[in-house]
């Protein structure tokens, strides 16, 4: 089963309206980590949080995350039509060593009309 | 502009016929990944690599082999074996450890018919 998984699965909104993302996880993260993955392209990377870290900003980006509720959350504020995307969760896993284990969830499809 | 660089970006095989896929960077990054991606899923780890000449093999590695000959080239070959080939495919760098950021290519979309 997934370590990470993003609800809701899809999200429509209207332009200039705030997105929220939500990531709940099975077991304790070394880290977590935000994506976005436009149409067709490759991923890439927005916001890590660090478990010992509850709230980081990036630009119009908030990525909050709870570690005794095991959830994490993307806040994107006044949504542009670029904001459209796949947005993923991943959660990094420590085992030991230099053993780390990232896992992606399923993604939330954000939908931004003009 | 450094960067991941995966080509081609459409790839065609017939059934039977194994197939290389591309990976290039040039970020200095130690570790490489391959991911693979279908509808509705997320991304699987098929193969990574944290250093030249050595490979570990990731969560869905059957039918699947990589090499790590030089530390800016990862490439990976679909083989004949691999079962559902058809697939979005993703190459992705990070500095160690590997608890870092990944890097993405645009990934190649190859299609076995």
């Amino acid at each position: 089963s997934q370590q990470g998984e993003e609800d809701p699965q899809a999200l429509s909104i209207q332009e200039g309206e705030n997105a929220t993302m939500n990531c709940s996880y099975k077991t304790s993260i070394n880290n977590l980590q935000w994506y976005r993955q436009n149409s067709g392209r490759g991923l890439v990377h927005l916001i890590l949080i660090r478990s010992n870290e509850r709230e980081k900003h990036s630009g119009r980006l908030r990525v909050t995350l709870d570690t005794s509720k095991k959830s994490s959350s993307l806040l994107i504020t006044a949504s542009r039509a670029a904001d459209t995307a796949s947005y993923f969760c991943a959660t990094v896993l420590y085992s030991g060593g230099s053993n780390y284990k990232l896992t992606f969830g399923k993604g939330t499809l954000l939908t931004v009309n003009p | 502009d450094g960067g991941i660089t995966q080509s081609p970006k459409y790839l065609f095989r017939k059934e039977g016929q194994n197939v290389t896929l591309s990976c290039e960077q040039n970020l200095n990054h130690d570790a490489m990944y391959w991911y693979r991606q279908d509808p509705g899923q997320g991304l699987r780890l098929i193969y990574y690599s944290q250093i030249v000449n050595d490979f570990q093999k990731g969560d869905i590695a059957e039918g699947y082999s990589v090499s790590r000959e030089k530390k800016e080239s990862f490439p990976l070959t679909v083989t004949s074996a691999q079962k559902n080939p058809t697939a979005f495919y993703l190459c992705a760098s990070s500095l160690m450890p590997r608890n870092s950021p990944l890097h993405f290519g645009n990934g190649t979309r190859l299609t076995v018919t």
